[in-house]
């Protein structure tokens, strides 16, 4: 399997639940960055968390990193309608400027 | 300030055919990257660039695929005598410095239909 992998690859939710989703890796990264995407759409970007780091928040979003298990995890909180998309993460291994990208969890926010 | 911009947007081709992919990374970014995406598949890598060079095409095609970026203008992707399975939607990504460290933003993509 590749290195960051998303889990579950769908999930579907009322709008107001909390929806988590996790990453896992292979190999020693520096960074690991999260990005949604909308259906048919460009990437955008979330968060960007390092490796000496074990969270971050930005907003409704909240992800952490343990490196130790090589996973990572986006939570949102109070999801909406409009946080349905695909979210993907992406890592760098050390050494290296390539980052490799999951196959993505598809998230659906149900009104 | 304007964000990376790609265009076309879409792009039909008939096989056979070549296909022109350009991609204007934002003010002031000088690492340029190219990232392929398949349907229900995440981004796979396919080429580096900084300005004039290529710094890693270890996800390129051998064949067929190339790359630049001059020192004036867009990044060009460019894929000669296509095929249905170069069908895919097509992603330039920039970053002002090294991208060990700094966040890749990307562009909205090309979505390349092959007939």
């Amino acid at each position: 399997s590749q290195q960051g992998e998303e889990d579950p690859q769908a999930l579907s939710i009322q709008e107001g639940e909390n929806a988590t989703m996790n990453c896992s890796y292979k190999t020693s990264i520096n960074n690991l960055q999260w990005y949604r995407q909308n259906s048919g759409r460009g990437l955008v970007h979330l968060i960007l968390i390092r490796s000496n780091e074990r969270e971050k928040h930005s907003g409704r979003l909240r992800v952490t990193l343990d490196t130790s298990k090589k996973s990572s995890s986006l939570l949102i909180t109070a999801s909406r309608a409009a946080d349905t998309a695909s979210y993907f993460c992406a890592t760098d291994r050390s050494g290296t400027y390539k980052y490799i990208f999951g196959t993505g969890t598809r998230l659906k926010v149900l009104a | 300030n304007a964000g990376v911009m790609q265009n076309p947007r879409h792009l039909v081709r008939r096989r056979g055919q070549e296909a022109r992919l350009r991609c204007s990374p934002m003010k002031g970014h000088s690492h340029v990257y190219w990232y392929r995406q398949l349907p229900e598949e995440g981004l796979k890598f396919m080429v580096y660039l900084q300005k004039e060079n290529i710094i890693d095409e270890s996800g390129m095609p051998k064949e067929r695929f190339s790359a630049e970026f001059p020192k004036e203008g867009p990044s060009i992707l460019r894929i000669q005598q296509v095929v249905r399975g170069d069908s895919a939607a097509y992603f330039c990504a920039s970053s002002p410095g090294h991208p060990s460290t700094d966040t890749q933003y990307f562009g909205p993509g090309t979505r390349l239909t092959v007939l």
